[in-house]
């Protein structure tokens, strides 16, 4: 099946400096890609939609500021985490979605906060 | 607004049983049905897509069922093994491009 990787996997950032994930579609062209948000125990919550060469769409409740979105190509998304705090910690997965059908997701990012 | 729900939310079983997952969602006019695994700590893998116009795909071990009319999608799992222990999750497609809604999942336990 398609591919979706996602970079780091891991990555642990002093509290206020910023941090960027990387979701990459890798044997297929992704015009849309999603950001999802999971807490422990919980499922997935839909934090922004990314679309390739216009702005994303964020959920409500989510600052578009604090998480920037850039989708510059049709293979590329990502995700800042800007000035970054504890609370932010969590686990960041993206998902592409192969000829509007089936989704695939990115490995995931543990991002701790401390 | 489309809601899924997932029941039961855990489940533990003996290795070698025969298992179903349940998922049920409310507005019956979806795009297509995928389930998902996932692992502690890991990202999700694609288990099944079941498009709306299909009722079943089958991977292995795993059948997946689909009543687009009574809202509901089953995941049957044959001969359980300890390997099968993940969390299960049930997400609807209500269109091509958009964002899957997810139901929060079954966490699955087989005992050896």
């Amino acid at each position: 099946g398609a591919v979706v990787s996602q970079h780091p996997s891991r990555v642990i950032c002093k509290s206020g400096t910023s941090v960027k994930i990387e979701c990459r579609s890798l044997d297929f062209q992704a015009t849309t890609m999603f950001w999802y948000r999971q807490f422990p125990k919980k499922s997935l919550m839909l934090m922004a939609t990314s679309n390739e060469g216009s702005k994303a769409t964020y959920e409500q409740g989510v600052e578009k500021d604090k998480f920037l979105i850039n989708h510059a190509s049709l293979t590329l998304s990502t995700l800042t985490v800007t000035s970054a705090h504890p609370e932010d910690s969590s686990f960041y997965i993206c998902s592409a979605r192969q000829a509007n059908t089936e989704a695939f997701f990115g490995q995931g990012t543990r991002l701790t906060v401390v | 607004k489309q809601e899924v729900t997932q029941i039961p939310a855990a489940l533990s079983v003996p290795e070698g049983e025969n298992l179903v997952l349940n998922c049920s969602f409310t507005d019956s006019a979806i795009y297509n049905l995928q389930w998902f695994r996932q692992d502690p700590g890991k990202g999700l893998t694609s288990l099944l897509l079941i498009q709306s116009s299909q009722r079943e795909q089958t991977s292995g071990r795993l059948n997946a069922s689909l009543d687009k009319s009574s809202g509901r999608s089953t995941l049957y799992i044959a001969a359980s093994q300890p390997g099968d222990s993940a969390t299960y999750l049930c997400a609807v497609g209500v269109s091509g491009n958009t964002p899957l809604v997810f139901g929060k999942g079954t966490r699955l336990s087989v005992i050896a």
